[in-house]
């Protein structure tokens, strides 16, 4: 699986958007991108993942620039509780089984 | 539809226990995955398995850890003779399928500490 770079911290004001970014310039054709999080002491928690094209679900939304190296997870208002470590993971398709490789992710913190 | 339940939260071994930590997968799911989390650290995963099979334990230490995820009932992972560095959290994911489309959801963990 591609390796993937985040920032280790960022903040953001509660009620504004938080954009997460993620490198992975090693991606090839065949990998997704997936982001989860983890809450303080919680288990990790799937919020989106994708391909090529964009993404939006109830969570948040997942743009992936058009060479695929890069993407940034968008949470369009963030609240005190998405105080979390932000996971970036590549996958590459096979069936070899849907083991994640976490990094050190990002560490969010929202403020009031 | 209940979500990933792994049993017990939190467990204290003394050293040279054995550890029994318990994973009853979504319904539906087939695939178990353990990972590990030390303290300060990230999630390293552990060990794949499928039903009455293992698919994968490059993870897994080779010594006094072990897995099973038998044809009835939840899947066990097994710590031996338990010493202060597998103190950890636990974590158990599970998938209903493989492949790289497939989001895995997680448990709330089985926090290990060993007096």
């Amino acid at each position: 699986d591609a390796k993937t770079t985040q920032p280790p911290s960022m903040d953001c004001a509660e009620g504004r958007a938080a954009n997460l970014p993620c490198n992975h310039s090693t991606i090839s054709g065949n990998e997704y991108v997936y982001w989860y999080r983890q809450i303080h002491s919680q288990g990790p928690q799937y919020i989106i993942h994708g391909l090529k094209n964009n993404e939006t679900n109830e969570m948040a939304s997942l743009i992936i620039t058009e060479d695929r190296k890069s993407s940034t997870l968008i949470l369009p208002h963030a609240t005190l509780r998405d105080t979390a470590v932000y996971y970036c993971i590549v996958r590459v398709a096979s069936n070899a089984g849907n083991m994640l490789t976490f990094g050190g992710g990002t560490r969010l913190m929202v403020k009031p | 539809n209940a979500g990933v339940m792994q049993n017990p939260r939190h467990l204290v071994r003394r050293r040279g226990q054995e550890a029994r930590l318990r994973c009853s997968p979504m319904k539906g799911h087939s695939h178990v995955y353990w990972y590990r989390q030390l303290p300060e650290e990230g999630l390293k995963f552990m060990v794949y398995l499928q039903k009455e099979n293992i698919i994968d334990e490059s993870g897994m230490p080779k010594e006094r850890f072990s897995a099973e995820f038998p044809k009835e009932g939840p899947s066990i992972l097994r710590i031996q003779q338990v010493v202060r560095g597998d103190s950890a959290a636990y974590f158990c994911a599970s998938s209903p399928e493989e492949g790289a489309n497939t989001e895995a959801f997680f448990g709330q963990g089985t926090r290990l500490t060993v007096v």
